[in-house]
C-alpha cells in the first residue's frame, strides 16, 4: 500500500540550531512531494515542492528538502531555525501525476530560546 | 483576497445533533476536499469533489454528508452516525482533482459534548 512515514513525532531543537525533519515513502515509479507548515488552530500552508528536476529544492522560510529516489526519502532541512518555526510539518506524496494526496503523520517542531 | 473560508473556526454541539461546517473559495477552483485531522494521525480524506454536482467518499466517509450545488461551496454535516465526531476538520481546494497543489483553509474545531 502507499503511505508516507514521518519517522519523528516531536522534534525539539534550540534557537540557530540546524533541524532535520526526515520523511519517506513508500516506493512508486512517479511521486510528488510536499511539505506543508501548520501553525496552531491554523490551516496548511505549502512550504515547497517536488514535481520534477532538480532533487534540491528550496521554499518559503529558508526550508529546503531534497529528493532521493533511491531512499525513498525527501527531508526538510533548514540550517538556522527561529522561534517562529515553531509548528507542525506534514510530508505529502502524490502517486503518479493526479494520484490521491497522502498525508505523514506530522512532526512538531519545537524551537527553544 | 483570493482564498477558502472556513467557518465558523469553533464550533460546539451536543451529542446527536447534526452540524454543517462552512466551506467558501473564491479561487475559481474545481477540485475542492474535507480532511479531518487528529492528533498524531495526519490528515485523512473524508470527502472531495472535482466538479458541480459530483462528489466521492474519501477514506473515512461514514458518519458524513456532502453537497456540491455551486461550484464556490462545499459545505460538510456531521452527522449523529459519526462516532466520534470531536476533531479539527480542514477543507482545500486545487484547480483539477488531485492536482499537485491543495489549497487549505483555516479549519473549524468542532468539539461534540
Amino acid at each position: 500500500a502507499q503511505s508516507v512515514t514521518q519517522l519523528d513525532s516531536q522534534v525539539p531543537v534550540f534557537e540557530e540550531a540546524p533541524v532535520e525533519l526526515r520523511c519517506n515513502y513508500s516506493s512508486s515509479v512517479s511521486v510528488y512531494l510536499f511539505w506543508y507548515v501548520q501553525y496552531p488552530n491554523q490551516g496548511l500552508q505549502l512550504l515547497l515542492k517536488y514535481l520534477s528536476g532538480s532533487t534540491l529544492v528550496k521554499g518559503i522560510n529558508g526550508f529546503e528538502a531534497e529528493f532521493n529516489k533511491s531512499q525513498t526519502s525527501f527531508h526538510l532541512r533548514k540550517p538556522s531555525v527561529h522561534i517562529s518555526d515553531t509548528a507542525e510539518y506534514f510530508c505529502a506524496v502524490s502517486y503518479n501525476q493526479g494520484g490521491k494526496l497522502i498525508f505523514g503523520q506530522g512532526t512538531e517542531l519545537s524551537v527553544k530560546p | 483576497d483570493g482564498g477558502i473560508t472556513q467557518s465558523p473556526k469553533y464550533l460546539f454541539r451536543k451529542e446527536g445533533q447534526n452540524v454543517t461546517l462552512s466551506c467558501e473559495q473564491n479561487l475559481n477552483h474545481d477540485a475542492m476536499y474535507w480532511y479531518r485531522q487528529d492528533p498524531g494521525q495526519g490528515l485523512r480524506l473524508i470527502y472531495y469533489s472535482q466538479i458541480v454536482n459530483d462528489f466521492q467518499k474519501g477514506d473515512i466517509a461514514e458518519g458524513y454528508s456532502v453537497s456540491r450545488e455551486k461550484k464556490e461551496s462545499f459545505p460538510l454535516t456531521v452527522t449523529s452516525a459519526q462516532k466520534n465526531p470531536t476533531a479539527f476538520y480542514l477543507c482545500a481546494s486545487s484547480t483539477g482533482v488531485w492536482n499537485t497543489e491543495a489549497f487549505f483553509g483555516q479549519g473549524t474545531r468542532l468539539t461534540v459534548v
